[in-house]
């Protein structure tokens, strides 16, 4: 089944340790990416990547870091999270080209920084 | 930078309406527009994609227009059924610059159905 999945669904964790989101695609798009969603601010792209070892920022890139080492996995990675961060992530992923750039969205993780 | 609008924020109908949800981005350099309906508390899922080049898209009772030059899209939505009552997400991927390839969303509008 051509699916995003993303990992964990929810994580509870404390000011300032390091975690990880893993985002994997198994449709070999070439374009991936990770958005956060918050009442009244709506879905927020962090960051995006066009293919292996390309990745850019999005609108509000800090406090994260992604790597693209592999076509398939996009990880999220907050390195000294904070309360701010407290939010509902959403991993997603495309191909390129007319047509064919359909985005298809993970389940999301919701994550509580205390 | 982009901004995407969406109107109305929020929308009851009853069942067997037809109804229109509005979309408009500020920057008319883009890519392709997607429409996306989310249920609460689960992902997105893409209802309909048109590239900047075509004018509109339809899926079964939906149909999306997009008139690029003046920044809008409407979704249409045929005959509503209890099962359409979601919130529906516009997106436009950017097409120029340093910017390329980067999409922004609108606020959504939560639309409901009632029997």
């Amino acid at each position: 089944e051509a699916q995003v999945t993303q990992n964990p669904r929810y994580l509870i964790t404390v000011t300032g340790k390091k975690l990880t989101v893993t985002c994997s695609q198994n449709m070999n798009h070439e374009y991936m990416s990770w958005y956060r969603q918050d009442p009244g601010l709506g879905l927020r792209q962090i960051y995006y990547s066009m293919n292996v070892e390309v990745t850019d920022k999005g609108d509000v890139p800090e406090g994260y870091k992604v790597s693209r080492k592999e076509k398939r996995n996009f990880p999220l990675i907050l390195e000294s999270p904070s309360p701010n961060q407290t939010s509902l992530y959403f991993c997603a992923s495309s191909s390129l080209g007319q047509g064919r750039d359909t985005q298809y969205f993970g389940p999301g993780t919701r994550l509580t920084v205390l | 930078k982009q901004e995407v609008t969406q109107i109305p924020a929020a929308l009851s109908v009853p069942e067997g309406e037809n109804l229109v949800l509005n979309c408009s981005f500020t920057d008319s350099a883009i890519y392709n527009l997607q429409w996306f309906r989310q249920d609460p508390g689960k992902g997105l899922t893409s209802l309909l994609l048109i590239q900047s080049s075509q004018r509109e898209q339809t899926s079964g009772r939906l149909n999306a227009s997009l008139d690029k030059s003046s920044g809008r899209s409407t979704l249409y939505i045929a005959a509503s059924q209890p099962g359409d009552s979601a919130t529906y997400l516009c997106a436009v991927k950017n097409a120029g610059g340093t910017s390329y390839g980067k999409l922004t969303f609108g606020q959504g509008t939560i639309l409901t159905v009632h029997p």
